[in-house]
């Protein structure tokens, strides 16, 4: 199994500003992805982080936007730049998978004011 | 493209009745998972599905699969109250997406006294 941590848990921003978020996993784990879930929506993958190699984007979503780090095989960030209230969002971290299943992180519950 | 669909999506049930959570999935899948999400929570992996014709039960959940009709069942027996929460299904991509889930839209299931 994988216990994933995420921070912040919570934030209220204003529009224009970033916001980082960092997932932590208590074991190394090669494959990593960040999830979008809007309100009242099901989750969409946002991109895959390999450590080693560049983040790789689903249609919809782009670098600049959401700058993706995997510095190693047990962290990684993910940043929401230049942000709107259309991000207001719970991102996820999942990892996976891992032998029964693919865990998700508790989720950052983001406000765009 | 890789399409997932749910039905119902939302669900109100009595105690003690049974009923039956639909996924349909447009393409060929070596996984499909079912996951649990309780109001602002993250999600909880309730069952892993490998291989056509599988079934997995755990307390009043029970989860099939048929890779040939590409349709996964959650069947709920004689519901409870604790029950009450919002069951996605997700399918995992092959090939060079490996690992990569799309999720259905997600069932709201509501359990009555």
């Amino acid at each position: 199994s994988a216990v994933i941590s995420q921070k912040p848990s919570r934030d209220i921003c204003q529009r224009g500003t970033s916001l980082t978020i960092q997932c932590q996993v208590d074991s190394q784990v090669t494959m990593m992805f960040w999830y979008r879930q809007q309100p009242g929506q099901s989750l969409t993958l946002i991109a895959t982080a390999n450590q080693g190699s560049e983040a790789t984007y689903e249609s919809g979503f782009v670098i600049d936007k959401f700058p993706i780090s995997r510095p190693n095989l047990t962290f990684s960030t993910l940043t929401v730049s230049n942000m709107s209230p259309e991000d207001s969002s719970i991102y996820l971290c999942s990892v996976g998978p891992t032998g029964d299943t693919q865990y998700f992180g508790p989720g950052t519950r983001l406000t765009v004011l | 493209e890789l399409k997932v669909e749910q039905n119902p999506l939302f669900l109100s049930m009595q105690e003690g009745k049974n009923y039956t959570i639909y996924c349909n999935y447009s393409t060929t899948s070596d996984r499909l998972y079912w996951y649990r999400q309780d109001p602002g929570k993250s999600l909880e992996s309730l069952f892993v599905l490998l291989s056509n014709g599988a079934v997995k039960q755990e307390g009043r959940l029970m989860a099939s699969l048929d890779t040939k009709a590409r349709l996964s069942t959650l069947h709920i027996t004689a519901a409870v109250h604790d029950l009450s929460a919002t069951y996605f299904c997700a399918v995992e991509h092959s090939g060079t997406s490996y690992g990569k889930l799309t999720f259905g839209q997600g069932t709201i299931l509501t359990v009555h006294p």
